[in-house]
């Protein structure tokens, strides 16, 4: 059971454009949400995230958003660079506490962004 | 600033031997955390820890040990060693909902 899905496995984008990586979920009880990006053979490296009584968080390029109501949340790239070419891992966690840091990851979008 | 440090970066494995992955943080961290990550998927946590003395498992502990006895450090054990187990190893701690990453170790279990 695959709590958090992405379901776009890779997203191709001019350098200048909009890019847009969709998550799902289906825990209603994440209230946390995290976009981390990822180069080959290094770690994840965390973006951006957004708490579940916000809608929207905003940093520099970056943009996340965040629908409650359908379980969906976005990373919206404005504009796309090519060393925005990354793996981009959404990832979610519970109430605090114990749980910091307890991240229920998605499988990956594979951004390529062609200059 | 070191942040997360995982040794060794790569290890090749026979069936059924045993090994011991490093991880280390200089960021006085109270959470530490064991994650795999195998081809085409996400991280899954196999272990984790809220202080020195205090582990729990995590979504997949089958095959693994930890220990931490020091804020520090948190070394994963594999005891006996089998192919299901190729897989990269990614150590994270955190003080709050934002875990720091260390660069992975690199396992394949032949």
């Amino acid at each position: 059971d695959q709590q958090v899905k992405q379901n776009s496995p890779s997203l191709s984008v001019q350098e200048g454009r909009i890019s847009i990586l969709n998550c799902d979920y289906t825990n209603s009880m994440f209230d946390y949400f995290l976009w981390y990006k990822k180069y080959p053979a290094e770690g994840p490296t965390f973006l951006i995230s957004i708490s579940s009584i916000k809608d929207k968080n905003e940093d520099g390029r970056f943009t996340v958003f965040l629908n409650k109501s359908a379980k969906h949340l976005s990373l919206h790239i404005v504009p796309s660079q090519p060393g925005d070419s990354a793996v981009y891992f959404c990832a979610a966690s519970e109430p605090g506490g114990t749980s910091y840091g307890k991240l229920t990851f998605g499988q990956g979008t594979i951004l390529t962004v062609h200059p | 600033n070191a942040g997360v440090t995982q040794t060794p970066k790569f290890r090749i494995l026979k069936i059924g031997q045993s090994m011991t992955l490093q991880c280390t943080q200089d960021m006085n961290h109270n959470y530490m955390y064991w994650y795999r990550q195998d081809p085409g998927m996400g991280l899954k946590l196999i272990y984790y820890s809220v202080g020195a003395g205090i582990t729990d498992k995590g979504e997949v502990p089958n095959g693994y040990n930890v220990s931490r006895s020091t804020t520090e450090d948190f070394p994963l054990r594999l005891e006996l060693a089998a192919p299901s187990q190729t897989s990269v190893y990614f150590c994270a701690s955190s003080r709050g909902p934002e875990a720091f990453f260390g660069q992975g170790t690199r396992l394949t279990v032949v």
